[in-house]
């Protein structure tokens, strides 16, 4: 079945330095493909997604690129900021079908002033 | 911008009784979804609402609990009588297919 794996947090940070979150997912068919970011005591919010291979997401400084070959979404920013400090989700969608989204555990990330 | 709304934001019951978590997705969106998180664990799927009946739910979603979208705005997740294990933060969320899905904020459910 379909499943997404991200890396384990929490990924602590000083301000300025570059992130990447590693996602790779497991999938029938060509998935599409998101981050959400949740802050403290908020919801989900869409961050970024690709839908096709070779897509890149990008919102707020955060990329991911669709890499197909590797299977992998792996979220990057060349420079975090303290506001960035939440959990990351992975998560994909099948393109047919009920369209449910399959989530990652997620990856804290905190950064330091 | 549109957004999607749950409440209330937090419902405190004692287990075995009933509850009813309402949302109001985004006007023009045709499929709506449940999802939890209990604290600390992964987003997981509930189940997934379109045309008016369910088109899939997950292992999770027994014969405690039901869907409903009693009117056109409202979309309503009932728990008939809750267990301790059903804690968590409940997510609504809506989309326009086949796109991304708008999640609400959460109602936190603290089951004593």
């Amino acid at each position: 079945g379909n499943s997404v794996t991200q890396m384990e947090g929490p990924v602590t940070l000083s301000e300025e330095a570059f992130l990447t979150i590693n996602c790779t997912y497991t999938a029938t068919g060509y998935p599409s493909l998101f981050w959400y970011v949740q802050y403290p005591g908020e919801g989900l919010q869409l961050l970024l997604k690709a839908t096709k291979a070779d897509d890149k997401g990008s919102n707020k400084g955060f990329e991911a690129t669709y890499r197909k070959e590797t299977t992998s979404f792996h979220l990057e920013k060349g420079s975090v900021q303290v506001s960035d400090s939440a959990v990351y989700f992975c998560a994909l969608t099948a393109t047919s079908g009920t369209y449910k989204y399959i989530f990652g555990t997620g990856t804290r990330l905190k950064v330091l002033a | 911008e549109p957004e999607v709304t749950q409440t209330p934001s937090h419902q405190v019951t004692q287990m075995g009784q009933e509850v009813i978590l309402r949302c109001v997705p985004i006007s023009n969106h045709l499929y709506f979804y449940w999802y939890r998180q209990i604290l600390g664990q992964k987003v997981e799927f509930l189940v997934s609402f379109y045309n008016n009946e369910i088109s899939e739910k997950s292992e999770i979603f027994d014969d405690q609990f039901s869907v409903e979208r009693p009117d056109g705005s409202n979309f309503t997740l009932k728990i008939r009588s809750t267990k301790l294990e059903d804690s968590a933060m409940y997510f609504c969320a809506s989309s326009a297919p086949p796109d991304t899905q708008y999640f609400g904020p959460g109602t936190r459910l603290t089951v004593l």
